[in-house]
């Protein structure tokens, strides 16, 4: 168990839909990160969050966003969900900056 | 563009023997590289790491090499387990890009008995 927990576990929605996943950090870890893994493919960076804060943006489409609250949680907001957004969804946090990530269990999306 | 690169998407050893997975980057701003093992249904679990100031590091049956003029790492697994059997994802960020991991697409190592 890395500590960091992510809800749903599994979602399944239509196109069209909004859905929110859900990152809980590790105690005391400051910095949240989020990451698409589609079929045959890595782990793709989206977004990272440090003590509230947007840090980095990877290729994370318009139609996402995230933000992070004052108790350090996370959340990934996913709108007009096409087919192609199905995927695992990871959240992975550090207590820094640099510092090593540890991830959650993911959230498997699909759209159908 | 893939800036990190794991050529092999799988990799098949016997048990007792070495495991050796390789990765190779682009980006020269990378300066700390890292790990992560990933079972079925769970997430990446960090394995180990490596900073560029070093050329080897080792944590127990896993040993992680650094060559930074060919842009090149690789991970030995010595000797390798029926439970090492899973995806090896290499990693690498770089300080100017506030350590976003860049991954590659992963090697799927099979340990068998």
């Amino acid at each position: 168990d890395s500590g960091v927990t992510q809800t749903p576990k599994h979602l399944i929605t239509a196109t069209g839909q909004r859905v929110t996943l859900r990152c809980s950090p590790r105690s005391g870890d400051l910095s949240v990160y989020w990451y698409q893994q589609s079929l045959d493919q890595g782990l793709q960076f989206l977004i990272q969050y440090y003590n509230g804060e947007e840090r980095a943006k990877g290729n994370i489409l318009e139609r996402f966003s995230a933000q992070q609250f004052p108790d350090l949680h996370s959340e990934l907001n996913l709108s007009s969900l096409e087919l192609g957004d199905s995927a695992l969804y990871f959240c992975a946090s550090s207590v820094g900056v640099g510092s090593v990530a540890f991830f959650g269990q993911g959230t498997r999306l699909t759209v159908v | 563009d893939q800036q990190v690169k794991q050529n092999s998407p799988s990799l098949s050893v016997q048990e007792g023997r070495i495991s050796i997975l390789n990765c190779d980057y682009t980006n020269s701003m990378f300066d700390y590289f890292l790990w992560y093992k990933k079972y079925p249904a769970e997430g990446p679990t960090f394995l180990i790491s490596i900073s560029s100031i070093k050329d080897k590091n080792e944590d127990g049956r896993f040993t992680v090499f650094l060559n930074k003029s060919a842009k090149h790492l690789s991970l030995h697994i010595v000797p390798s387990q029926p439970g090492d059997s899973a995806v090896y994802f290499c990693a690498a960020s770089a300080r100017g890009s506030n350590y976003k991991l860049t991954f590659g697409k992963g090697t799927l190592l099979t340990v068998n008995p």
